[in-house]
């Protein structure tokens, strides 16, 4: 079974920290996905990164940034966190198989952030 | 403008009490259109994938199927442990992160 893996369930930081968020899977995916959810606005998607070191801005960037320096891994970085911001965070993994181009995501159990 | 819509927002059933939930879209280059199920505090669990008009996918009670604008998740005899909101995302275009999710659909079950 696929296992996408986050840091933390739950977080409270205050306005102006830098938060790391930390995702980790364990099936050699090519494709890391970063979502935020929030009522009556359903998934957003944050950033993607299609391979190590590369990455692209999904709908809704400003405020977050990312880094995949491993295959595994890919870390969202809110540079000075604020309210607006609190929001449940998902990490989705994902990665071809067979012929069809579109792929399934894989999503980790959520990071549950309070920005106070 | 691209758009994927669930409806019903939220649907009770009694347990036993068949229905189905709708996904249209409005996309250019659908290259696939998935099903997932959510419960509270949790991340969405995948179900199915759907790549063609009249594709059909089916998983227990679970039976989706796809036109070319819209998707169904037909529910056969539910239970209560079948509660959870069920999403439906759309997959378009080149890109891996061009993925639009609905809203999703809020289902009850009471026993």
């Amino acid at each position: 079974d696929v296992k996408v893996t986050q840091s933390s369930r739950y977080l409270v930081k205050r306005t102006g920290e830098k938060v790391f968020l930390e995702c980790v899977q364990d099936m050699d995916h090519e494709n890391m996905f970063w979502y935020r959810q929030d009522p009556g606005l359903g998934l957003r998607l944050i950033y993607f990164s299609y391979d190590v070191k590369m990455k692209e801005k999904g709908d809704i960037p400003e405020g977050y940034s990312v880094s995949r320096e491993k295959k595994e891994r890919f870390s969202l970085i809110l540079e000075s966190a604020s309210t607006n911001q609190t929001s449940m965070y998902l990490c989705a993994s994902s990665s071809p198989r067979g012929k069809h181009p579109s792929y399934e995501q894989y999503f980790g159990p959520g990071t549950r952030l309070t920005v106070t | 403008e691209d758009q994927v819509t669930q409806s019903p927002e939220a649907l009770r059933l009694q347990e036993g009490e068949s229905s189905s939930l709708n996904c249209s879209y409005t996309v250019s280059g659908l290259r696939g259109l998935f099903w997932y199920r959510q419960d509270p505090g949790k991340g969405p669990e995948f179900l199915f994938t759907l790549y063609s008009a009249g594709e059909e996918k089916e998983k227990e009670r679970l039976k989706a199927t796809l036109t070319k604008k819209e998707s169904f998740l037909h529910i056969t005899a539910p239970k209560p442990e079948d509660s959870a909101t069920y999403l439906c995302a759309v997959h378009y275009g080149g890109s891996q992160g061009n993925l639009i999710f609905g809203k999703g659909t809020k289902l009850s079950v009471k026993p």
